[in-house]
């Protein structure tokens, strides 16, 4: 089955600087990638989505690349803010219905101002 | 006009008891899921319903039966509750059909086992 690994685990910058967090993934079935960012005490929330047919995807500071030969995909957040320090999850999925998102392991992102 | 919703948001039982999680979405999608959401943070799918229909039993204690009533519902039920049972527990849907598998998380409901 789909295995998506994540890294880093913990991520810390100061505030306006870049953030990176790279996930690769197993199977060369699934075609959706999600980011959710999930702060504490709430629920996953879908921040962008990158498909097979795209190999880059952006808004406003977020952006999203996607190499699927090498099976991995990145989520960049530029100019980073206080208000962006949460869990992020990437995750891959097929297309059939009922498919479960398959996630990584999260990473705790500290922006310090 | 919430999305996905679920009832209750906590839930603190004895070991032993039987306990019911509820979950309603008001998208109009076809697919509904449940995730674990363990103390590590990691999020891993227990169930999928499509149109009513099991679609993953991933390996998930008997104990923990999954019922969809309609499409717009899907309910968790978990027997003899112990204390590994603890976390949170998410809800989710999706609309079947399309190239793409994009979810809807509700908002967890936090289940604590004593």
């Amino acid at each position: 089955g789909e295995n998506v690994e994540q890294h880093p685990s913990t991520l810390s910058v100061q505030e306006g600087d870049s953030a990176v967090i790279k996930c690769t993934y197993s199977d060369s079935a699934s075609n959706y990638f999600p980011w959710y960012k999930q702060e504490l005490g709430k629920r996953p929330q879908l921040i962008i989505d990158i498909r097979s047919n795209v190999g880059e995807k952006k808004d406003q500071r977020i952006a999203v690349t996607l190499n699927k030969t090498a099976k991995h995909f990145s989520l960049h957040i530029t100019e980073t803010q206080p208000e962006d320090s949460a869990v992020y999850f990437c995750a891959a999925s097929k297309p059939q219905a009922g498919t479960a998102l398959i996630f990584g392991k999260g990473t705790t992102l500290s922006v310090s101002s | 006009d919430t999305a996905v919703s679920q009832t209750p948001k906590y839930l603190v039982t004895q070991m032993g008891n039987d306990k019911s999680i509820k979950c309603e979405q008001n998208l109009g999608h076809d697919t509904m899921y449940w995730y674990k959401q363990d103390s590590k943070k990691f999020l891993k799918i227990m169930f999928s319903y499509n149109n009513k229909e099991l679609i993953i039993n991933e390996t998930v204690p008997n104990r923990f039966s999954p019922k969809s009533p309609d499409k717009a519902h899907l309910n968790l039920h978990i027997n003899s509750l112990e204390l590994g049972d603890s976390a949170v527990y998410f809800c989710a849907s999706s609309q079947g059909g399309k190239s793409y598998n994009e979810q809807f998380f509700g908002p967890g409901t936090r289940l604590t086992v004593l």
